[in-house]
């Protein structure tokens, strides 16, 4: 039973636009959300992360939105660069300290 | 500032070997993981650890041994390999709690035929 989803394999988008990303989540008790950006033959890096008590959180280029009621973040990317095609995974944890569950990632093509 | 470092990078084995993945880092952070990376999976957590000295399962455990002897240090072994555990394996710490920043290392890619 997958507690982390990311429903879209891979995306494709045009230099400049917007990517947006998204991942949703089965367990209410996740309070603390993260994503991570991946290169090929290479491990992955932390992005962004929001704690379930914001709704929004950006860093530069990057803006997470989380949506509890409906068990559902993004990340939006404005705009994107080439440079950010990459496979990108959603992460969650609860405050319980247990392990962060990952979704199965997202390829992310951004065309020039 | 070498971060978290894998060690091999590659391997091929046939079934039925052993061999040992190493993950040494630098931050002295206190949680240490094991993750593997198969196509359309995702990050699976196989195990962790909390601290020198202690170990724990994730979610895909079987086959796999781990220990935690030195706070930098933390092996993955597999007793006898199968080609199941055809994988990517990433090692990754984090400093505060497990829902925390965590930093990975490059992966190990290992094949076993």
């Amino acid at each position: 039973d997958q507690q982390v989803k990311q429903n879209s394999p891979s995306l494709s988008v045009q230099e400049g636009r917007i990517s947006i990303l998204n991942c949703d989540y089965t367990n209410s008790m996740f309070d603390y959300f993260l994503w991570y950006k991946k290169y090929p033959a290479e491990g992955p890096t932390f992005l962004i992360s929001i704690s379930s008590i914001k709704d929004k959180n950006e860093d530069g280029r990057f803006t997470v939105f989380l949506n509890k009621s409906a068990k559902h973040l993004s990340l939006h990317i404005v705009p994107s660069q080439p440079g950010d095609s990459a496979v990108y995974f959603c992460a969650a944890s609860d405050s319980g300290n247990t392990p962060l569950v990952f979704g199965k990632g997202t390829r992310l093509s951004v065309i020039a | 500032n070498a971060g978290v470092t894998q060690t091999p990078k590659f391997r091929v084995l046939k079934t039925g070997q052993s061999m040992t993945l190493l993950c040494a880092q630098d931050m002295n952070h206190e949680y240490m993981y094991w993750y593997r990376q198969d196509p359309g999976m995702g990050l699976r957590l196989i195990h962790y650890s909390v601290g020198e000295g202690t170990t724990a399962k994730g979610e895909v455990p079987d086959g796999y041994n781990v220990s935690r002897l030195k706070k930098q240090n933390f092996l993955l072994g597999l007793e006898s390999a199968a080609p199941s555990q055809t994988s990517v394996y990433f090692c990754a710490s984090s400093r505060g709690g497990m829902n925390t920043e965590a930093f990975f290392g490059q992966g190990t890619r290992l094949t076993v035929v």
